[in-house]
């Protein structure tokens, strides 16, 4: 069975502040790692790292995945209160588009 | 494209009641998800199709869960009867390759 699990479970940040996200994982036939931001609302798609050691970035996120220690870590610089939310992790494998999910870590960035 | 579209938002109803929720895919993708998202359990996949045929059940609680995908554009979950262990937002999803696009989900209230 599948199995993702992130941490910290919550974290309480200042603005300007720079933040990192821990997801690891054990999958059996391991195709690609997910971050989603979910805000009050469905989650919505961040990134998708299948190589490990390639780092995607996106404005001030920025995440990179270790296929070798089944790891991966989600950062944020320069953290604003709109970076509040929950950030969730899931992997998918070559079973099919399932996708399993973590617990998520729940951000605060205070101003 | 309007995204996802799921009906009703929110569902407020009393055990032993028929509930049925409906999505909407995005035009074109041929997988469609069904989860279900708690504060204990976090983001669960129910279930999920391809090309309108369910490929996967193995996440759906028990026989008090059914879902069916009739056409490409049309995806219900029905829950019978409802218990209030039930009360949690359920999402729908679309995909045409890995990345999922979520839609705003159920708000389902068991009393």
């Amino acid at each position: 069975e599948d199995k993702v699990v992130q941490s910290p479970l919550s974290l309480v940040v200042h603005e300007g502040d720079t933040v990192t996200l821990n997801c690891s994982y054990e999958v059996t036939n391991f195709r690609s790692l997910l971050w989603y931001k979910q805000e009050k609302k469905a989650p919505t798609f961040l990134f998708m790292l299948t190589s490990s050691g390639i780092e995607k970035k996106s404005g001030r996120l920025s995440s990179i995945l270790d296929k070798k220690e089944l790891f991966s870590i989600l950062n944020i610089t320069a953290t604003q209160t709109g970076d509040s939310a929950v950030y969730l992790c899931a992997v998918e494998d070559f079973g099919g588009n399932m996708l399993t999910f973590g617990g998520g870590t729940r951000l605060m960035v205070k101003p | 494209d309007a995204g996802v579209i799921q009906s009703p938002r929110h569902e407020v109803t009393e055990m032993g009641q028929e509930v049925t929720l409906r999505c909407k895919p995005i035009s074109g993708h041929d997988y469609l998800f069904w989860y279900r998202q708690t504060m204990m359990r976090g983001l669960e996949l129910l279930i999920y199709f391809n090309n309108n045929v369910p490929i996967d059940d193995s996440g759906m609680p028990e026989d008090r869960f059914s879902a069916k995908m009739p056409n490409a554009s049309f995806s219900t979950l029905k829950i019978q009867p409802s218990e209030p262990r039930d009360s949690a937002v359920y999402f729908c999803a679309s995909s045409l390759t890995d990345e999922q696009f979520f839609g705003p989900g159920t708000r389902l209230t068991v009393l």
